[in-house]
């Protein structure tokens, strides 16, 4: 088996202020995403890797930068923080291909003061 | 673009009793969608209860079963004898079939509270 790491845990930011989260997983898997939740709505996809040296924007990618160091990390930077973007950050990982199940990491709770 | 629409908000259900969770799927871009029921337990991260990649057929996991039905473009969650144990918030997604891209589009999920 394999785990997804992610920090921190709990991140408190002022408005206009640049954070980064980061997430880390041993599945070696090919593929990994950041997912945005906001309370009560689903999951929604800002970025994904779907290799290395790869990056794609999802529905939400605006006010976001992402960055795939290797294979195993791929981190998020809220570039100007609002308060309306306060919500829990998941990162997940997977195979590459269609099938595949996604792995997801326990999450980052964004506070925005 | 693609959207899913389940049971939105919380549904309680007493011990022993059936249930089902309602979720249909809407796409525009993806011919034969992969489907999937995520389940996060109170604690505990998001995590796969079953799939289902072929029309008609029938994905179960810990006694849940859901169907992936196209005519209807449905995939409901059903359970014939709840538990205690699976309280949790239940969510339906659809993924594209095949290819380099493996994003899901999920729904808001559906938090189930079992009553003993």
């Amino acid at each position: 088996g394999g785990i997804i790491t992610q920090t921190p845990k709990f991140l408190i930011g002022q408005e206009g202020q640049k954070l980064t989260l980061k997430c880390q997983q041993n599945f070696n898997h090919d593929t990994m995403y950041w997912y945005r939740q906001d309370s009560g709505k689903g999951l929604r996809l800002i970025y994904y890797s779907i290799t290395e040296n790869d990056l794609q924007k999802g529905d939400l990618s605006e006010g976001y930068d992402a960055s795939r160091e290797k294979k195993s990390s791929f981190s998020l930077t809220v570039t100007s923080a609002q308060k309306n973007e306060m919500a829990v950050f998941l990162c997940a990982s997977s195979m590459r291909g269609g099938y595949a199940e996604q792995f997801f990491g326990p999450g980052t709770r964004l506070t925005v003061l | 673009g693609d959207s899913v629409t389940q049971t939105e908000g919380q549904v309680t259900v007493s011990e022993s009793k059936s249930l089902i969770i309602n979720c249909t799927y809407s796409t525009t871009s993806i011919a034969y969608p992969n489907l999937f029921w995520y389940v996060r337990y109170p604690g505990e991260g998001l995590q796969l209860l079953l799939k289902v990649i072929t029309a008609g057929q029938k994905g179960s996991s810990r006694g849940f079963e859901a169907t992936y039905n196209k005519e209807t473009t449905s995939f409901h969650l059903q359970k014939a004898s709840v538990q205690e144990s699976d309280s949790a918030v239940y969510y339906c997604a659809l993924g594209a079939s095949g290819g380099s891209n493996a994003k899901l589009t999920f729904g808001k999920g559906t938090k189930l509270s079992v009553k003993s």
